[in-house]
This record gives C-alpha cells, structure tokens and sequence, in this order.
C-alpha cells in the first residue's frame, strides 16, 4: 500500500515568511509525529498526534511552529517568520495503535534564505 | 544531552564480512530500541527492533543485540552487502513515551 506522502519535497523561503509543509500519513494509522534533522544531527522530535489531538507538543522550539491534524489523518506544520535556523528536513511517521514501529516519509527540505 | 550516542560517524566493510554498528543510551527508562536505515533523500526506513526482555533479535542477515547493563546495543549485519550502504540510525522509547529518540546516525559503506 501507499507510504507516507510528504509535500513540498523541497522548499526555499526568505527570512521572514510563513511555510505549511504537508504530511499524509499511511491510511488507517492513528498516530503521527513530525521530527526535523538539522545538518550532521540525529533526528529530533516536535510533535506527537494522536488521532486529531496533540498530547505533546513537547519538542516544538518556539512558538512560531505549530501544527493540525484533521480528520484523523492529513498533518500541517506551519512556520511563522521563518529563520535561517529552522532550515532543516522536516520529516513526517506514523503508526498504527499497535506498533511501535514509526514509518517515515520522504521528507522536506526546507532552506531559508 | 545526548540520550542516545553513536559515537561512529562512519564505517567502512568489505563485501562479506561482518559490519558492527554500535549505539549508547544513558535514560534507564528507554525499553524499546529501534534501528532504522536512511539513503539520501529518502525517509528513515525500520530495519529492526529489539524490547528490553530481550538480549538478541535477529532477522535475516541483521541481528541486534541489547546489553542491558552496559546501556548498549549493536546491529549486526552478515554478510554485507553493498546495496547496505547508507546512514543507520539507532533509535529508543521507553515506557508511556511513544517518541522516539534518535542517534546520530553512522554511515556505512560497503566495498565491493
């Protein structure tokens, strides 16, 4: 079956401007979970969705980033006033209820300029 | 803090033999680790998974093994292959904490 779909691949902005990055997840997965890798670093965690709510929304590093889900399944992560130091890969998962095992999308590569 | 270390940013095998990928945790609350495989411009890809009641889980030509009291685990690959070559990344949760924590990853590259 389908995997996990993430738009834009790719995405360069100005300093300043607002992105939505885009994930859908594999069908009938529950949970979803959105993660950056900066240059030379490990993958770093933002946002967990459970259904259509986010019961942690721990690892978000400011309030410029946020994030929706809705209808159980489609996820947004938006940017405000983008910064040079939110140029990273965004990577989306999910999961079913039962697995532990997180599948990943492609990514985007976000790069402010 | 870094709660999970591979302190090996790069490995290089040759063809057949044996690569060992190596991985650190300091949280005592992890109990479930993960190892995942990522090639440029793809999204991590779940190669193999181990619970701390278990000590080895193996699955084809790929074995992990946990080392509870040493917080330690390895990723065994036999016989390499270069098609293995990529950016392996461990990964742990632990308890209610359904998130992962991740590595920084090692590159492997296989000679052939």
């Amino acid at each position: 079956g389908a995997g996990v779909s993430q738009s834009p691949s790719n995405k360069v902005t100005e300093k300043g401007k607002d992105v939505e990055l885009r994930c859908d997840p594999i069908s009938g997965h529950t949970a979803l979970y959105w993660y950056r890798q900066s240059l030379g670093q490990g993958l770093e965690f933002l946002i967990y969705f459970q259904g259509n709510s986010a019961p942690d929304k721990s690892g978000l590093p400011s309030d410029r980033f946020s994030a929706e889900r809705t209808g159980g399944s489609v996820s947004t992560l938006t940017i405000q006033r983008t910064q040079q130091e939110d140029s990273a890969v965004y990577l989306c998962a999910s999961s079913s209820y039962l697995e532990d095992e997180q599948y990943f999308g492609p990514g985007t590569r976000l790069t402010v300029t | 803090d870094q709660q999970v270390k591979q302190n090996s940013p790069s490995l290089s095998v040759q063809e057949g033999r044996i690569s060992i990928l190596n991985c650190d945790y300091t949280n005592s609350m992890f109990d479930y680790f993960l190892w995942y495989k990522k090639y440029p411009a793809e999204g991590p890809t779940f190669l193999i998974s181990i619970s701390s009641i278990k000590d080895k889980n193996e699955d084809g030509r790929f074995t992990v093994f946990l080392n509870k009291s040493a917080k330690h685990l390895s990723l065994h690959i036999v016989p390499s292959q270069p098609g293995d070559s990529a950016v392996y990344f461990c990964a742990a949760s632990g308890g209610s904490n359904y998130k992962l924590t991740f590595g920084k990853g090692t590159l492997l590259t296989v000679n052939p």
